[in-house]
């Protein structure tokens, strides 16, 4: 079973729109929790990433908000542009951990 | 530029046959990764190298073998390939301690017939 539940499996939004993509986790010992956003042929690439001690973490149009004890988390897209069209994953460690472990994805379409 | 080199970037195996994927880092990183992606499945860890010398299993280490050769290169062996090893591989690798994320290859697509 995933240890890092991810929602939804796609998502499609118009240009402008704030697109929305939760994750659950069950391990508490988790408390390194980052996001990748991958373009097709490519690898993922580190886009954010938070520690349980804040509940909101921003870079630019992206946006983490954190609750610790639903032991959730998710990812806001300021102003969705089409080049943000991409397959996003969140991920979770135990800090100096050595093993990330990857939700599902979410495929993410951005109409211009 | 730095960062993960793959080879290959494709390959068709038939079952039974055996191949090395190769990866090579040079950000001087010292834990390097292999995993796995599968579609509604994310990615899955194969196998990892925490430093040089050493290497661990990861969620689905069945059916591969690893090398860390040195602190540059880590390689992912398939002795006896089947078609449940149709998958996109990737490498990465990172400092160590987590914080620092992961820096990915591009990924080499491996279709088994």
């Amino acid at each position: 079973q995933q240890q890092v539940k991810q929602s939804p499996q796609s998502l499609i939004v118009q240009k402008g729109g704030i697109p929305i993509i939760n994750c659950a986790y069950e391990n508490t010992a988790f408390d390194y929790f980052p996001w990748y956003q991958q373009f097709p042929g490519k690898g993922p690439a580190l886009l954010i990433a938070i520690r349980p001690d804040v509940s909101e973490k921003k870079e630019g149009r992206f946006t983490i908000s954190f609750n610790k004890s639903a032991k959730q988390f998710s990812l806001h897209i300021m102003d969705s542009q089409p080049g943000d069209s991409a397959t996003y994953f969140c991920a979770a460690s135990i800090r100096y951990g050595n093993k990330l472990v990857f939700g599902a994805g979410t495929i993410l379409r951005v109409k211009s | 530029n730095a960062g993960v080199t793959q080879t290959p970037k494709f390959q068709v195996l038939k079952t039974g046959q055996s191949m090395t994927l190769q990866c090579a880092q040079d950000m001087n990183h010292n834990s390097m990764y292999w995993y796995r992606q599968d579609p509604g499945m994310g990615l899955r860890l194969i196998y990892y190298s925490a430093s040089e010398g050493t290497t661990d299993k990861g969620e689905v280490p069945n059916g591969y073998n690893v090398s860390r050769l040195n602190k540059r290169e880590f390689s992912l062996r398939l002795e006896s390939a089947a078609p449940s090893q149709t998958s996109v591989y990737f490498c990465a690798s990172s400092f160590g301690g987590i914080g620092y994320g992961y820096t990915f290859g591009s990924g080499t697509r491996l279709t088994v017939v």
